[in-house]
């Protein structure tokens, strides 16, 4: 059975340069959710979307971060600008619905350098 | 402001033992207390989870205790393994907040 897929797994960029990682919740999951992990921290919620609309997109932590899923499966989280400090490992996870159990992909490790 | 802290850090036990992380949370509203574990390179799996109905519950090896009035729950490892070995992050939700983590090493 395939799980919350993410690509690509390693993504090195050079600072101010736009970059887009992919998810790929299980099949017929209708929430899914973006988190960002730093090293020896826990994840960090970015933003939720409940089929193909933000449900909540608090955790954004600028206008230069955004984050769509457009026919409610595939997610694409979209950081323009890059800086230093976004460099962390970005988690997807998704959920039958809202309060159900949480599937984490493997994540993207994004390195700007 | 941190809405739901972790401790230990990190955690040293003999085969056989007993683990026990503690997480303490602010926002009332919460209503769903899950416990993830993370391997490296991996993204955190669920482990157990509660919500604040109940005071205790148990699977297999792990357990909850949730003290709804000390805005605190624990994760109980028993009988911890070396394959237990891992990252242990407790959460809340709704808005999905976790804890630091506890890094836990089970010593053969």
């Amino acid at each position: 059975g395939a799980g919350v897929s993410q690509t690509p797994s390693n993504k090195v960029t050079e600072k101010g340069k736009y970059v887009e990682l992919r998810c790929d919740p299980i099949s017929g999951h209708t929430a899914l959710y973006w988190y960002r992990q730093s090293l020896g921290q826990g994840p960090e919620f970015l933003i939720y979307f409940q089929g193909t609309g933000a449900a909540d997109d608090s955790g954004l932590p600028n206008d230069r971060f955004f984050a769509v899923r457009p026919e409610g499966s595939v997610s694409t989280l979209k950081i323009q600008r890059t800086e230093r400090g976004d460099s962390a490992v970005y988690l997807c996870a998704s959920s039958l619905d809202r309060h159900d159990e949480q599937f984490f992909g493997p994540g993207t490790r994004l390195t700007v350098l | 402001q941190q809405q739901v802290k972790q401790s230990p850090q990190s955690l040293i036990v003999q085969k056989g033992g007993i683990s026990i992380i503690n997480c303490a949370y602010e926002n009332t509203a919460f209503d769903y207390f899950p416990w993830y574990q993370q391997f490296p390179g991996k993204g955190p799996a669920l482990l157990i989870a509660i919500r604040p109905d109940v005071s205790e519950k148990k699977e297999g090896r792990f357990t909850i205790s949730f003290n709804k009035s000390a805005k605190q729950f624990s994760l109980h490892i028993m009988d911890s393994q070396p394959g237990d070995s891992a990252t242990y992050f407790c959460a809340a939700a709704g808005k999905s907040t976790f804890g630091d983590g506890t890094t836990l090493t089970v010593k053969p």
